[in-house]
């Protein structure tokens, strides 16, 4: 139901760099609508990452990073740490009668 | 700070009604939109109904259109989500969600998200 095509799951050694990916079409990313990201950790609410494609929050760390090109968006997490261990959803915006507000397949990130 | 507590969560049987509500705190709520998105267990999140600060506007997912009804009540700083006529596939962690004006069809992400209320919907 998806309209939003992430990776199922991306893991990484601690301090290692990992990137999550986020593909969607002409009638959302595509259609310069923003991109945002979600970290939700096990067991608790989704907690805004990123917004605006590449914009950190009061309180993100820096080693979360965003960018978008075309029809895709990336989420970068520099310097991995265990807690980054969780799931990662990408979000924009649809102009297809499908919805207004949608959301990536999700990603987990394992910190082995 | 920002706080969205949400209730009225339970199992339910096919076919039947449940309203949960959500209660605001720490933000002017009369002045934003507000959402409702949920998670079925285990998989991802959706999008499910949006309304405008003032309540004049309400857009909801096609999954749900017809059957849930989005409202608020700006004097109890209290958001709610009428679900009638229950299927098994709306089971799910209901999270409101504010969004960050009152503008209601616009591109923007949610910056505060509650804790959740699970709605089981099982004979």
């Amino acid at each position: 139901q998806s309209v939003l095509t992430q990776p199922p799951s991306v893991s990484g050694a601690p301090g290692q760099r990992v990137t999550i990916s986020c593909t969607g079409s002409s009638s959302n990313i595509g259609a310069t609508y923003d991109v945002h990201w979600y970290q939700q950790l096990p067991g608790t609410a989704p907690k805004l990452l990123i917004y605006g494609n590449s914009n950190r929050p009061s309180g993100v760390p820096a080693r979360f990073s965003g960018s978008k090109s075309g029809t895709s968006a990336s989420l970068a997490i520099t310097g991995l740490q265990a807690e980054d261990e969780a799931d990662y959803y990408c979000q924009s915006y649809d102009i297809s009668l499908s919805g207004f507000y949608v959301f990536g397949t999700g990603t987990k990130v394992t910190v082995l | 700070q920002v706080q969205l507590v949400e209730s009225g969560g339970g199992v339910v049987q096919p076919g039947r009604s449940l309203r949960l509500s959500c209660a605001a705190s720490g933000f002017t709520f009369s002045t934003y939109a507000m959402h409702w998105v949920r998670q079925a267990p285990g998989k991802g999140l959706e999008w499910v109904a949006v309304i405008s600060h003032d309540g004049s506007k309400k857009y909801y997912a096609d999954s749900v259109k017809g059957r849930f009804t989005i409202s608020r009540d700006n004097s109890k700083n209290t958001l709610y989500l009428q679900m009638n006529s229950l299927r098994a596939e709306d089971t799910a962690v209901y999270y409101c969600a504010k969004g960050i004006t009152m503008i209601v069809a616009s591109p923007y992400y949610f910056d505060y998200w509650g804790q959740g209320t699970l709605v089981t919907v099982s004979s």
